[in-house]
């Protein structure tokens, strides 16, 4: 499978809003409602924010969304702060058992 | 409070073979899907494969489809990655996670802290 496409880069300045695309297929994230959002900070594992499009876990800040339309899904950091400078991938169910995730997105907090 | 820690991660040759183990702790182990999923150094996230929860259904990428084999050990709370015929492209940390529910759809809710397979000559 290939990998789901995400800008490599996105940015916004404390208190503000930034919005990351992940873009697939019918195969993947058009034809499931499992995609689902990631958090990784470096040196450390990734934290699940997002399941099932629309989902946070339990101690996710509301400030985290996501939604879907067609093909693509997308999460929504409202509130920018600081600690949410991170690298941030999506992830999709693709049928027959298989995941795939995105190429990844750098958000800097300016 | 859920834990995963793997262990494994060793410097091996190409063409070699390597035993990944995760211990699990905190959960019915036995009720979850669990996966492997696995990160290159400086690079992004790719799914490797998953067992469900009894360990009779194994699914992996074509990437590692006919080198690798998972399994579970749900009296001892453990997952495995059997390695086998390493490439230089296997080169990444190695992560054990959870999968949210008994279903192979649902996402990756816990993570461990990921154990560095490096193939090298």
């Amino acid at each position: 499978q290939s990998a789901l496409t995400q800008p490599p880069s996105a940015s916004g300045s404390p208190g503000q809003s930034v919005t990351i695309s992940c873009t697939g297929t019918s195969s993947d994230v058009g034809g499931y409602k499992y995609v689902s959002w990631y958090q990784q900070h470096p040196g450390k594992a990734p934290k699940l924010i997002i399941y099932e499009v629309t989902r946070r876990p339990s101690g996710v800040p509301d400030r985290f969304s996501g939604s879907k339309s067609g093909d693509t899904a997308s999460l929504t950091v409202s509130g920018l702060q600081a600690e949410d400078e991170a690298d941030y991938y999506c992830s999709s169910y693709a049928g027959s058992n298989n995941h795939v995730f995105g190429s990844g997105t750098k958000v800097t907090v300016l | 409070e859920v834990q995963l820690v793997e262990s494994g991660g060793v410097v091996v040759q190409p063409g070699g073979s390597l035993r990944l183990s995760c211990a699990a702790s905190g959960f019915t182990f036995n009720d979850y899907v669990m996966h492997w999923v696995r990160q290159p150094p400086g690079k992004g996230l790719e799914w490797v494969s998953l067992i469900t929860w009894g360990g009779g259904g194994t699914y992996y990428a074509d990437s590692v489809k006919g080198r690798f084999t998972i399994s579970r050990d749900n009296n001892k709370n453990s997952l495995f990655l059997q390695m086998n015929n390493l490439r230089i492209e296997d080169t990444a940390f190695y992560y054990c996670t959870k999968g949210r529910g008994s279903s192979t759809t649902s996402s990756f809710d816990y993570w461990g802290q990921g154990t560095l397979v490096t193939v090298s000559s």
